[in-house]
């Protein structure tokens, strides 16, 4: 069955590192998104990309956050350098286009130290 | 005010029991979004409804547009349905096609 894979799982990693994650898609997704969650939250739009383009980043603090999906197929979310408050899930999900049904990856739980 | 609201934010309950969870919305949307969250676990997507009902072995969800009230309902609970359930809306926000998460209702279900 068709599925959004997200890696690494887990990360733990020290404050002021950097940190990636990657994600592909379930294929022939044009639609990606990358979420945060905070514990006990709901998640938060980091970033949303169509195909290549990037569709909302209002969200992304991007002093120290980053994405792309270069080709439109993966995705690789940064953080550099990783902050303490930055521990969190961060899932990322797919859907065939704006609207439609979104399915999400088993997201990484990032925990820094 | 969030845009989406859920409650109850926590529910406990006994095997067998039959479950309700509510979620409100404030905005216009094109659908809405159930989805369930095990402990450590990613997302899985549930129901994606814009009207009526729908069910799907003993999960029922179902929407009424015009009050903007959805809820989930669990028929015959089991303890393996112990997860945070979460309500999202895909709306358009600012011209953009959003997906607005309420902050889930953690349900858990005792033997």
């Amino acid at each position: 069955e068709a599925e959004v894979a997200q890696s690494p799982r887990y990360k733990i990693t020290e404050k002021s590192q950097a940190v990636a994650f990657w994600c592909d898609p379930i294929s022939g997704h044009a639609t990606l998104y990358w979420y945060r969650q905070i514990l006990g939250q709901g998640p938060e739009l980091l970033v949303q990309f169509q195909d290549e383009s990037v569709v909302d980043d209002s969200q992304l603090p991007k002093d120290r956050f980053s994405a792309e999906r270069l080709k439109g197929v993966d995705s690789t979310l940064k953080i550099q350098p990783a902050e303490l408050g930055d521990s969190a899930m961060y899932l990322c999900a797919s859907s065939f286009g704006l609207g439609w049904e979104a399915f999400f990856g088993q997201g990484t739980r990032l925990t820094v130290v | 005010k969030n845009e989406v609201e859920q409650s109850p934010q926590n529910l406990t309950a006994q095997e067998g029991e039959f479950i309700t969870i509510n979620c409100s919305y404030s905005v216009g949307i094109s659908a809405l979004h159930w989805l369930q969250q095990h402990p450590g676990g990613g997302i899985v997507s549930l129901f994606m409804l814009s009207s009526g009902k729908k069910k799907h072995g003993r999960l029922i969800a179902t929407i009424n547009i015009q009050e903007k009230h959805s809820s989930l309902h669990i028929t015959a609970s089991h303890p393996r349905d112990s997860a945070v359930y979460i309500c999202a809306v895909s709306s358009l926000i600012q011209g953009a096609q959003k997906l607005v998460f309420g902050q889930g209702t953690r349900l858990t279900i005792n033997p």
